[in-house]
């Protein structure tokens, strides 16, 4: 079965400070690849997704992510956060193209906390 | 448009009585998922519906879930017979499968507290 890992559970910061979130997954396949965001009481939403082409994908509110095929890692970045930022964020994979199984295999999550 | 909805949004219960949780998919979406979302088990999959195809249930912890989706639209999830452990909050995905992969869109969940 796939899995996923995020490594941070928990990451504080200072406003402008740049981030980075850590996700790797194991599965030898094609995979799709997705960050979610949950904003504190609100549900999940879409923060990014790779399904092809460029590595590097950009998403909402200045994230991007880089798919590093041979490191099976998908870190999430902003080069400058923001208090609005603070949320937890989940990395997220499931079977590429082709597949009948779409369900999605979820990290631990991290909580990011930013400081004013 | 819409997105997918869910109800009702809290459910307070207790111990040993039935319960059933809806999800109203975004229209046209022919892919339908529940998962679980816990502190200590993080996000779970519970069960997934494709079009007309027999449902994926692989994911449900115990006989004690169900799950059905009628005519390719509504969802109902039934935990019967409830416990302690099944109190989480219980989220409801849709999908339309698109040429390069599909993408997952949630709802705000039912927030289930087994007393």
């Amino acid at each position: 079965a796939q899995s996923v890992s995020q490594h941070n559970h928990h990451v504080i910061l200072s406003e402008a400070a740049s981030l980075e979130l850590g996700c790797n997954y194991s599965y030898g396949g094609t995979v799709n690849l997705f960050w979610y965001v949950q904003y504190p009481g609100q549900h999940l939403q879409l923060l990014l997704k790779y399904f092809s082409g460029d590595p590097l994908v950009k998403g909402i509110k200045g994230f991007e992510a880089e798919f590093i095929k041979s490191k099976f890692s998908f870190n999430l970045r902003k080069p400058s956060v923001q208090w609005s930022d603070t949320a937890e964020y989940f990395c997220a994979v499931n079977a590429g193209r082709g597949s009948t199984l779409g369900r999605l295999y979820f990290g631990r999550g991290t909580q990011l906390t930013v400081w004013p | 448009g819409a997105g997918v909805s869910q109800s009702p949004s809290n459910k307070v219960t207790e111990k040993g009585k039935d319960v059933e949780l809806r999800c109203d998919p975004i229209s046209g979406h022919t892919a339908l998922y529940w998962y679980r979302q816990s502190l200590g088990q993080g996000l779970e999959f519970l069960i997934y519906f494709q079009g007309n195809s027999a449902p994926d249930k692989s994911g449900l912890p115990s006989d004690r879930f169900s799950a059905e989706r009628t005519g390719g639209s509504v969802s109902t999830l039934t935990i019967q017979r409830t416990q302690q452990e099944d109190s989480a909050v219980y989220l409801c995905a849709s999908s339309s499968r698109g040429a390069s992969g599909e993408t997952q869109y949630f709802g705000p969940g039912t927030r289930l507290l087994v007393l």
